[in-house]
């Protein structure tokens, strides 16, 4: 069974800041996606990679797929408190119906 | 904003009573997906379907937990007698076709059981 881990668990800090949030696997993503969840909203989808090595970028947020396609990060450039958000990474099981397996997400508050 | 919509957002159940939750797919969509948010864990797939058809219940509890999504009207995940172990945020996402196509996610349903 596949083991998506989010690091950190919870990271607080001030607008204007950057951060870099995680994601592991025990495997080989078949395709990685990076959900943002907003309190009492469902996840939104803000990007797709595929590709080991893969570079994508949305703005002010910097998506990296690892070249063995087992680890992905993202990096935001001077946070704002818009920002603040569950992130989640999930893997879309090509081999599973589309089943989509999440990890448990990293907390990510923006003070002011 | 013909967006996965939910309904009811927030339900109050006694232990022992009958939940019902309501999904209506993004238009165009036919295929449909329950997960389960429980606090301080991520999303847990539950059911996949297709209307008329369960292609995934893998998810899903052996007892208490049904899901259908018939041909006409929106999907239904029923909880049958609930417990308080129930509690806990029920997300539908629609897509328009299975396998490795990005779903869209409905604004959820909040459970809580007294």
């Amino acid at each position: 069974t596949q083991l998506l881990e989010q690091s950190p668990q919870f990271l607080s800090i001030q607008e204007g800041e950057n951060l870099t949030v995680y994601c592991n696997s025990s495997s080989v993503f078949s395709s990685l996606q990076w959900y943002r969840q907003e309190p009492g909203e469902g996840p939104v989808l803000l990007v797709t990679v595929v590709t080991g090595g893969e570079v994508k970028k949305l703005k002010r947020l910097t998506f990296q797929f690892g070249d063995a396609r087992k680890d992905s990060s993202l990096h935001i450039t001077a946070a704002q408190p818009g920002d603040t958000g569950l992130y989640l990474c999930a893997d879309d099981r090509t081999d599973s119906w589309g089943k989509l397996q999440f990890g448990a997400g990293t907390q990510v508050v923006v003070t002011p | 904003n013909a967006g996965v919509m939910q309904n009811p957002r927030h339900l109050v159940r006694r232990r022992g009573q009958e939940a019902r939750l309501r999904c209506s797919p993004v238009k165009g969509h036919s295929h449909v997906y329950w997960y389960r948010q429980l606090p301080e864990e991520g999303l847990k797939f539950m059911v996949y379907l297709q209307k008329e058809n369960i292609i995934d219940e893998s998810g899903m509890p052996k007892e208490r937990f049904s899901a259908e999504f018939p041909k006409e009207g929106p999907s239904i995940l029923r909880i049958q007698q609930v417990v308080r172990g129930d509690s806990a945020a029920y997300f539908c996402a629609s897509s328009r076709v299975g396998q490795g196509v990005t779903q869209y996610f409905g604004p959820g349903t909040r459970l809580t059981v007294l």
